[in-house]
């Protein structure tokens, strides 16, 4: 119940196109939504994130849409560049008082060709 | 702003051997965090500490996985005696306590390799 499922594990895109990363999590206890990006040799970090009260938060060219109802969340990566070319993680925590406990999907590699 | 700051990066050993990595967190960030992560995968909570006291543990194989955090500041992760499916890289993180931001701020990590 814990497991966030992430969607497609790879994908390729021209610049200038959009890319798509899908999750999907079974536990309802969950209340907010954060995409980590993460480059070779780094570690993750915060991209963007969403609490279900909101249907779709926008960052500049990243949205997040959010689906209560169905349990699912996507990012958006508009107007693609190669910069963009990482390791998106979506991931999902409970509001603890003792700080977060982040619960993270398997990942999409993400290839932008110039 | 100082970030999350880990040693050693890189390690090789043999297995049934011990290795230890070492975290210092974002000052002033209460909460600490090691995870696992396994090439081509996401990060596996391991550990999670609140000040010097243990919050999470319930994912961390006590036989072999040890870590502390003395004084409520830095942290030790220690693996005794390892398997080749240690082999990952380790990740500190650390968050400001009591604020459900989701923000995680990671270091660069540990990468183990267990020959």
């Amino acid at each position: 119940q814990q497991q966030v499922k992430q969607s497609p594990q790879s994908l390729i895109v021209q610049k200038g196109g959009i890319s798509i990363i899908n999750c999907a999590y079974e536990n309802t206890a969950f209340d907010y939504f954060p995409w980590y990006q993460q480059f070779p040799g780094k570690g993750p970090a915060l991209l963007i994130a969403i609490r279900p009260d909101v249907s779709e938060k926008k960052e500049g060219r990243f949205t997040i849409s959010f689906n209560k109802s169905a349990k699912q969340f996507s990012l958006h990566i508009m107007d693609s560049q190669p910069g963009d070319s990482a390791t998106y993680f979506c991931a999902a925590s409970i509001d603890k008082a003792a700080g977060n406990k982040l619960t993270f999907g398997g990942g999409t590699r993400v290839l932008v060709k110039p | 702003e100082a970030g999350v700051a880990q040693s050693p990066r890189y390690k090789i050993i043999e297995k049934r051997q011990s290795v230890a990595f070492w975290c210092n967190p974002i000052s002033g960030h209460a909460t600490l965090y090691w995870y696992q992560q396994i090439l081509g995968q996401g990060p596996k909570l391991l550990i999670q500490f609140q000040n010097n006291g243990v919050v999470d543990d319930s994912q961390l194989p006590k036989d072999r996985f040890s870590a502390e955090r003395l004084k409520g500041v830095d942290s030790t992760l220690k693996i005794q005696p390892a398997k080749l499916e240690d082999s990952a890289v380790y990740l500190c993180a650390s968050s400001v306590s009591g604020v459900n931001t989701g923000e995680l701020f990671f270091g660069e990590g540990s990468r183990l390799t267990v020959l």
